[in-house]
């Protein structure tokens, strides 16, 4: 049974290009985490999905970042017009959600290197 | 919003002994979570564990949410446990998780 997937591992971006990031869940989860990890910090949320919808993005910066998480396919962040301060590594968690069962598994990440 | 804090920031042993991490937490959880983050960078699910004690192997964790904390034991400790360890609780039911800043394990031979 795969866990969380994450692609690619390794980012590195010019200041001002655009940075995909992608996330498959686990297999039988339909709720999607990401979270950003700064240098030599914790991790920190940034938005909330499930299939087609959007269900907290409170943690997200107001310009240059977006995420989805379509009816097909993996879900997605978009972060436009990269800056160094997005250096950081990005994790994707998926759940299940079922019942009061909230635990999260988290993918290997996705380190952005901006230059 | 809720706080979490993890203690000690930084901790170093030498193989085999045995250590406590705790997590304090502001605020009534639905969920917490401890995870070990490896030197390669990778979350590693250690507990699921809202509230009681779980054991697993050589790591064991309590949580005890009306007085809100709780506490990941390590015994025996290896080479392969050094790295970082979080706490991170949920308040909602499948929301977000709140990490704590981590504590820093370094086992030396």
């Amino acid at each position: 049974n795969a866990g969380v997937m994450q692609n690619p591992r390794h980012l590195v971006r010019r200041r001002g290009q655009e940075a995909r990031l992608r996330c498959s869940p686990m297999k039988g989860h339909s709720h999607v985490y990401w979270y950003r990890q700064l240098p030599e910090e914790g991790l920190k949320f940034m938005v909330y999905l499930q299939k087609e919808n959007i269900i907290d993005e409170s943690g997200m910066p107001k310009e240059r970042f977006s995420a989805e998480f379509p009816k097909e396919g993996p879900s997605i962040l978009r972060i436009q017009q990269v800056v160094r301060g997005d250096s950081a590594a990005y994790f994707c968690a998926s759940s299940a959600n079922r019942g009061s069962i909230s635990e999260q598994y988290f993918g290997p990440g996705t380190r952005l290197t901006v230059t | 919003g809720i706080q979490v804090e993890q203690s000690p920031p930084d901790l170093i042993l030498q193989e085999g002994a045995n250590s406590t991490l705790r997590c304090n937490f502001s605020d009534s959880v639905n969920n917490l979570q401890w995870f070990h983050q490896n030197p390669w960078g990778q979350l590693i699910n250690l507990f699921y564990i809202p509230s009681g004690t779980k054991q697993n192997g050589r790591l064991s964790a309590t949580t005890v949410a009306t007085e809100r904390y709780s506490l990941l034991y390590i015994s025996s400790s290896q080479t392969t446990d050094s790295g970082v360890y979080f706490c991170a609780v949920e308040q909602g039911s499948g929301s977000r998780l709140t990490f704590g800043e981590g504590t820093q394990l370094t086992v030396n031979p």
